[in-house]
């Protein structure tokens, strides 16, 4: 595997369901990113995870929780979601350089989800 | 005030045509600018870096005037496969927080 992946790729799900969304990045870097792309809405950020450690939450309802338990796995993971919460999902990555710099952002494929 | 702001389109134009995208932002405190490219349920890709000194990749020169908050991104010679959403971004810093305008859609004809 290489990149950034998602899994998975497709989910539906009630509004009392739990489920979680996988992603894995494979290119050694130490920052992990969560954005959720509605309908003719930007790209908007959820969490960021530098060096394993939650360094932003942008407002996020509870009922989404990331974990990150190694620099290379980073999950959310969803509770009692709205169909208002139906949109992409996507991963990313990058590297934090010395000096506190970051290099470009690598995104991975999203996870399309649904809630009924 | 959206914090980045673009032009939705979509820009319907021949291929060979030249064509502009324009993005303001509202944020001065923003550090670094870029374009990205995302397919039509694909993931964005980045296409270029935004200097102020203005850069250029093959057909794509892209240009960003911090005094006026303004970025813009040419396309010369478009082709088919240029046919994509153009998402203008800003990085305000910190933990390498994007902000993502809505982007321009492009579709190039035969």
């Amino acid at each position: 595997e290489t990149g950034v992946t998602q899994t998975p790729r497709h989910l539906v799900m009630g509004m009392t369901n739990k489920k979680s969304l996988k992603c894995e990045q494979h290119l050694g870097h130490n920052a992990m990113y969560w954005y959720k792309q509605s309908a003719k809405k930007p790209l908007e950020l959820m969490f960021v995870y530098s060096l394993e450690e939650r360094v932003e939450n942008n407002s996020v309802p509870s009922r989404f929780s990331p974990e990150c338990p190694n620099s290379s796995h980073l999950f959310l993971h969803l509770h009692t979601l709205q169909p208002e919460d139906s949109a992409l999902y996507l991963c990313a990555s990058s590297q934090m350089r010395a000096g506190g710099s970051y290099n470009e952002q690598f995104f991975g494929p999203g996870t399309r989800l649904t809630v009924l | 005030r959206k914090e980045v702001e673009q032009d939705p389109g979509p820009f319907n134009v021949p291929e060979g045509a030249t064509v502009a995208f324009n993005c303001t932002y509202s944020n001065s405190a923003s550090q670094s600018f870029f374009w990205y490219r995302q397919d039509c349920r694909k993931e964005p890709k980045l296409l270029m870096s935004v200097y102020s000194s203005g850069n250029e990749d093959g057909r794509f020169t892209a240009q960003l005037n911090r005094a006026s908050q303004y970025i813009s991104l040419l396309i010369r010679d478009s082709k088919l496969s240029d046919s994509a959403t153009y998402l203008c971004v800003v990085n305000l810093g910190g933990y390498n927080k994007l902000i993502f305008g809505a982007g321009t859609r492009l579709a190039v004809h035969p």
